[in-house]
């Protein structure tokens, strides 16, 4: 596609429910990364895939959070059992190769924003 | 601890002049540092990315500066218009593979006729 796209562009759901998230990365771009962004706050990296594997979880914050990316394209974040303290905007980014390649641009989606009512 | 600091306040400049924001860290060494613009509502776009090896960094009529002495990052934006409002992120590599950033908390600028 022409841009990273993100789905939904707003959830809302009641504590304790379990949600889905969805990034359709730029076509043929193999890294993908998962970031949260509070309001008022820059992005905060989750997770970062290389194909179909999760190279770098090391931001996701608990056992709840869960990422998976089955055929190296789509991406889906999960998060159960949600809490109020989830609700923030969910960033996705994708790159060319990910690889050791100092300052390779990643490019942002428009993000989705979760509410936790 | 590691920390980027940038403006959390505001910055309210006049149509033309030169804006300049600020990007502070400590604890990191990193090997580049890049310059994101955020508009509300989008996700960030990548603008300017310098490396520790490079002092200024030019494009159109932005200019980046890395003092990796001082640990700072400055970045300018000349002949300022009102389209230049954003907010603006700086990032940096913790790990030097590209699998991550790290952003501040960024500075919103606000340029008006």
């Amino acid at each position: 596609g022409a841009g990273v796209s993100q789905t939904p562009s707003n959830k809302v759901t009641e504590k304790g429910k379990y949600v889905e998230l969805r990034c359709d990365p730029i076509s043929g771009h193999t890294a993908l990364y998962w970031y949260r962004q509070s309001l008022g706050q820059g992005p905060e990296f989750l997770i970062y895939f290389q194909g179909t594997g999760a190279a770098d979880d090391s931001g996701l914050p608990n056992d709840r959070f869960f990422a998976v990316r089955p055929e190296g394209s789509v991406s889906t974040l999960k998060i159960q059992r949600t809490e109020r303290g989830d609700s923030a905007v969910y960033l996705c980014a994708s790159s060319l190769t990910g690889l050791t390649n100092p300052g390779e641009t990643q490019y942002f989606g428009p993000g989705t924003r979760l509410l936790v009512l | 601890s590691q920390k980027i600091e940038q403006n959390s306040e505001a910055l309210n400049i006049q149509e033309g002049k030169t804006a300049t924001l600020t990007c502070n860290y400590t604890n990191y060494s990193p090997a580049y540092l890049q310059w994101y613009r955020q508009d509300p509502g989008r996700g960030p776009v990548f603008l300017l990315l310098i490396r520790e090896n490079e002092k200024e960094k030019r494009k159109e009529r932005l200019k980046v500066t890395f003092d990796t002495t001082l640990k700072q990052s400055l970045f300018h934006i000349t002949a300022s218009q009102p389209a230049d409002s954003a907010t603006y992120l700086c990032a940096l590599d913790p790990t030097g593979t590209a699998s991550k950033l790290t952003f501040g908390t960024g500075t919103r600028l606000q340029v008006t006729l």
